[in-house]
């Protein structure tokens, strides 16, 4: 089946302009995650979605940052002004409930670029 | 709070060799561990997990783990290196007694393996 698909997978912006990065997991998993990963590092938690509602949004950097997820299905990732330290990897993953010993499945990942 | 260590950010083995990449946890609790691995372009996919029961977790591709509380790792083996297994390796960690039940993963900083003919 497929697989949690992110687009773009590229995206290149100057500073200062908005974007929006968008998240399609597999179909029927409930629990929604966001990473970012930036160079040389791993990922880092940013937000997690079960269902409809954003249940942890702790790891968001600055008011900057916001995702929704409205029918619960896919999720937008919105950054408003964007600052070159925001140029990483934007990594999404779904799982099937939100349970700690659920595999998380992870997208490919948008390369968010801000010059 | 919980933190991942991953001692060389890179490894470098001859086909056919042991690989060894190392994991090393901080967490106030027992916590779940997992490892990843990061194909070029490719997404994240998991190798294996520890939960609960047995420490010696067995993954795909070959791949084992260890669970040592005593030393707080979780090193990744694999008795015999192929070409295909060069890519990146990430170890996390989730403790749901602090992650409200669900599964906000922490990762290391990744290791980047090279197998070479």
């Amino acid at each position: 089946g497929a697989g949690v698909s992110q687009t773009p997978s590229n995206k290149v912006t100057e500073k200062g302009k908005y974007v929006e990065l968008r998240c399609d997991p597999i179909s029927g998993h409930t629990a929604l995650y966001w990473y970012r990963q930036s160079l040389g590092q791993g990922p880092e938690f940013l937000i997690y979605f079960q269902g409809t509602g954003a249940a942890d949004d702790s790891g968001l950097p600055n008011d900057r940052f916001f995702a929704v997820r409205p029918e619960g299905s896919v999720s937008t990732l919105k950054i408003q002004r964007t600052e070159r330290g925001d140029s990483a990897v934007y990594l999404c993953a779904s799982s099937p409930r939100g349970l700690a010993v659920n595999e998380q499945f992870f997208g490919p990942g948008t390369r968010l670029t801000v010059l | 709070a919980q933190s991942v260590t991953q001692l060389g950010s890179h490894v470098s083995v001859s086909e056919g060799a042991l690989v060894l990449l190392r994991c090393n946890y901080s967490s106030s609790v027992p916590p779940y561990l997992f490892w990843y691995v990061q194909y070029p372009n490719q997404g994240l996919q998991l190798l294996l997990k520890y939960t609960t029961g047995a420490t010696l977790v067995k993954g795909i591709n070959g791949f084992e783990a260890e669970f040592k509380k005593s030393e707080t790792s979780f090193h990744l083996t694999k008795p015999s290196a192929h070409m295909s297994d060069a890519a990146e390796y990430f170890c996390a960690v989730s403790d749901p007694l602090i992650s409200g039940g669900y599964n906000k993963l922490i990762f290391g900083a990744g290791t980047r393996l090279a197998v070479h003919p």
